[in-house]
């Protein structure tokens, strides 16, 4: 079965501060990953995907990630955070061959960011 | 083109109770898939409905079950309502099933079982 670790549970940042967000899956086939930002009262929105190609991913907002396959990771970076990044990011996969859209998720990462 | 829409926003129901909550996809989508997501658990995957069928299903007991009408809209319902199951409800859907498909969020439906 495919599982998702996202190892920090919270993060605190001041603005401007570098960040990256941990995510590893348990697959051993070929996956699609996600991750999904839910701002505070908000619903959960895509910031990027990747599916093939160049591992390394731009998104929406400045976000990026970097799919490393021997290591099982899709780490979320992102150079300089501001205010409004304050939030809950979820890492998410599927499995290639699975031929349904069941996502499996992480247990989220709360990103704080200080004025 | 409007978003996914799930009604009600909140419901509150008692033990013991059944409850049916409702997904409307983006036009022209045709699959919706549901979600419960908890403090404790994260968020897991219900089930996957396509074309009126389920897909897929996810490791629930048999008092969650769903359905879709031929306009995509879908409906959960959940029976003999205990207080582990409240939950946000999130429903999403995507143009078709199968791996490849970006999935767009509803806003979720809060129950709370008293």
């Amino acid at each position: 079965a495919q599982s998702v670790s996202q190892h920090n549970h919270h993060v605190i940042l001041s603005e401007a501060a570098s960040l990256e967000l941990g995510c590893n899956y348990s697959y051993g086939g070929t996956v699609n990953l996600f991750w999904y930002v839910q701002y505070p009262g908000q619903h959960l929105q895509l910031l990027l995907k990747y599916f093939s190609g160049d591992p390394l991913v731009k998104g929406i907002k400045g976000f990026e990630a970097e799919f490393i396959k021997s290591k099982f990771s899709f780490n979320l970076r992102k150079p300089s955070v501001q205010w409004s990044d304050t939030a809950e990011y979820f890492c998410a996969v599927n499995a290639r061959t699975s031929g349904a859209n069941n996502l499996f998720f992480g247990t989220g990462t709360r990103l704080t960011v200080i004025p | 083109k409007a978003g996914v829409t799930q009604t009600p926003r909140y419901l509150i129901k008692t033990r013991g109770q059944q409850v049916t909550l409702s997904c409307s996809p983006i036009s022209g989508h045709r699959s919706v898939s549901w979600y419960q997501q908890t403090p404790g658990q994260g968020l897991q995957f219900l089930f996957e409905y396509f074309s009126e069928t389920q897909r897929n299903k996810g490791n629930f007991p048999g008092r969650f079950s769903g359905r879709q009408f031929s306009n995509s809209r879908s409906e959960m319902n959940v029976s003999t309502l205990e207080l582990g199951d409240s939950a946000l409800y999130l429903c999403a859907s995507s143009p078709t099933s199968g791996a490849i498909n970006e999935q767009f969020f509803g806003p979720g439906t809060r129950l709370t079982v008293l």
